[in-house]
């Protein structure tokens, strides 16, 4: 059972525009969010992360929206650089354990053209 | 350190040998995690640890895998008798309490 989704394994953006990378979950005691960032034959990069109290985070080119009652959330970077070329996983992590282990997505691969 | 290491970065091995994985966290870092990314998927964890103690092994598949921090530092992902379903990429990452988790570049263990 996926708990984290991510329904679109790839997308294509044209340099400078926006990047929507999209992310449901099922399980409601999640409380906290994270996006990743990962390069081939590197581990995966903390991008930016959002609480479940808050419905968006933002940091430069990278904005991060969660919607509770629809168990969405999206990351927007804008504008798009050919360097944001990568695969983005969303992560979950909560349910009030003491573990903080994140659970996956499977995961998009952004290619933005120049 | 300036990050998390993971030793070797590449093992091939054959089916039913023993294979070590080695992860050396960022310095300070209490908080360790194991996870196994296989093709076209994301992450799934295995195991953390707190210090030298296995605080959830609720990840690991079967009695084949043990992992162990003996020094609170180091950590070494076990895997007897491997098989072919085995193969992927063996994630190491740590962190700090109310920080990120940080991750290492990954194991690619192939079993042939």
């Amino acid at each position: 059972d996926q708990q984290v989704k991510q329904n679109s394994p790839s997308l294509s953006v044209q340099e400078g525009r926006i990047s929507i990378l999209n992310c449901d979950y099922t399980n409601s005691m999640f409380d906290y969010f994270l996006w990743y960032k990962k390069y081939p034959a590197e581990g995966p990069t903390f991008l930016i992360s959002i609480s479940s109290i808050k419905d968006k985070n933002e940091d430069g080119r990278f904005t991060v929206f969660l919607n509770k009652s629809a168990k969405h959330l999206s990351l927007h970077i804008v504008p798009s650089q050919p360097g944001d070329s990568a695969v983005y996983f969303c992560a979950a992590s909560g349910y009030g354990g003491a573990t903080n282990k994140l659970i996956f997505g499977t995961g998009t691969l952004l290619a933005v053209q120049p | 350190g300036a990050g998390v290491s993971q030793t070797p970065s590449n093992k091939v091995t054959e089916k039913g040998k023993y294979v070590e994985l080695r992860c050396d966290p960022i310095s300070g870092h209490t908080a360790l995690y194991w996870y196994r990314q296989s093709l076209g998927q994301g992450p799934e964890f295995l195991i953390y640890f707190q210090g030298t103690g296995a605080a959830d092994d609720s990840g690991l598949p079967n009695d084949r895998f043990f992992a162990v921090r003996p020094e609170g530092s180091v950590s070494t992902l076990k895997i007897q008798r491997t098989e072919r379903g085995d193969s992927a990429v063996y994630l190491c990452a740590s962190k700090e309490p109310n920080t990120e988790a940080f991750f290492g570049q990954g194991t690619r263990l192939t079993v042939v």
